[in-house]
């Protein structure tokens, strides 16, 4: 079976910290897709990565961050300086090579104060 | 073209009314999806579209939930006999390949709200 979890419920930072937003995820496939999506409170989620399980390489796109570990199957999300406009619900997702169904965690809800 | 268009945004009704939601998703995708997020949960995949097959649907989509996709274009979800455990937001995203380089995309959704 495949699962996705995101331990963390909430959490709350000041401006300019940075935060890591954890994700696990179960598979039994060897091949398989990880994907982050931002919800802000308009609702719409906005795909921010998808990355294959062959690659395992970091990646850096501006002040976001992507830490990719099959040894413990995790994909953990950080933000540096974070900002106001990065407060939203993250999702974690997890899609299989054969269908592109995706398998959502529960959400890490990211509140940055001012 | 602007995205994937969900309408309407918000639906309130009575328990036991018949409802219909519409997405319009990116021109030239050919996979349409529908998800369901209940409050505080992630999105649960209900049922997919390529073209105008429908390919899967999830155990959560009971007998009264259907969805179709005419001509491979626009698809409509509709509910029967609503009940309150209906209420949730409901998605439709669409991609033009199978987890194409960027995913999905979503539209804002429909809220429907069951009284």
């Amino acid at each position: 079976a495949q699962k996705v979890t995101q331990a963390q419920t909430e959490i709350s930072v000041v401006e300019k910290e940075d935060v890591t937003l954890d994700c696990v995820y179960e598979t039994r496939d060897t091949t398989y897709y990880l994907f982050w999506y931002k919800q802000p409170p308009s609702g719409e989620l906005v795909f921010l990565i998808r990355r294959n399980s062959f690659d395992e390489q970091n990646e850096i796109s501006g002040r976001y961050s992507w830490n990719f570990q099959k040894s413990t199957s995790s994909f953990n999300f950080t933000i540096t300086a974070s900002q106001v406009v990065d407060s939203a619900v993250y999702f974690c997702a997890l899609s299989a090579r054969d269908t592109d169904k995706l398998i959502f965690g529960t959400g890490t809800r990211l509140q940055v104060f001012p | 073209d602007t995205g994937v268009s969900q309408n309407p945004r918000h639906k309130i009704t009575k328990r036991g009314q018949n409802v219909t939601f519409r997405c319009d998703p990116i021109s030239e995708h050919n996979r349409l999806y529908w998800y369901r997020q209940t409050l505080g949960q992630g999105p649960e995949f209900l049922t997919y579209f390529q073209n105008e097959a429908q390919l899967e649907k999830s155990r959560l989509l009971s007998d009264r939930f259907s969805a179709e996709r005419p001509k491979g274009s626009f698809s409509t979800l509709e509910i029967q006999r609503t009940e309150q455990g209906d209420s949730a937001m409901y998605l439709c995203a669409s991609s033009l390949i199978i987890t194409g380089e960027d995913g999905y995309t979503f539209g804002s959704g429909t809220r429907l709200t069951v009284v």
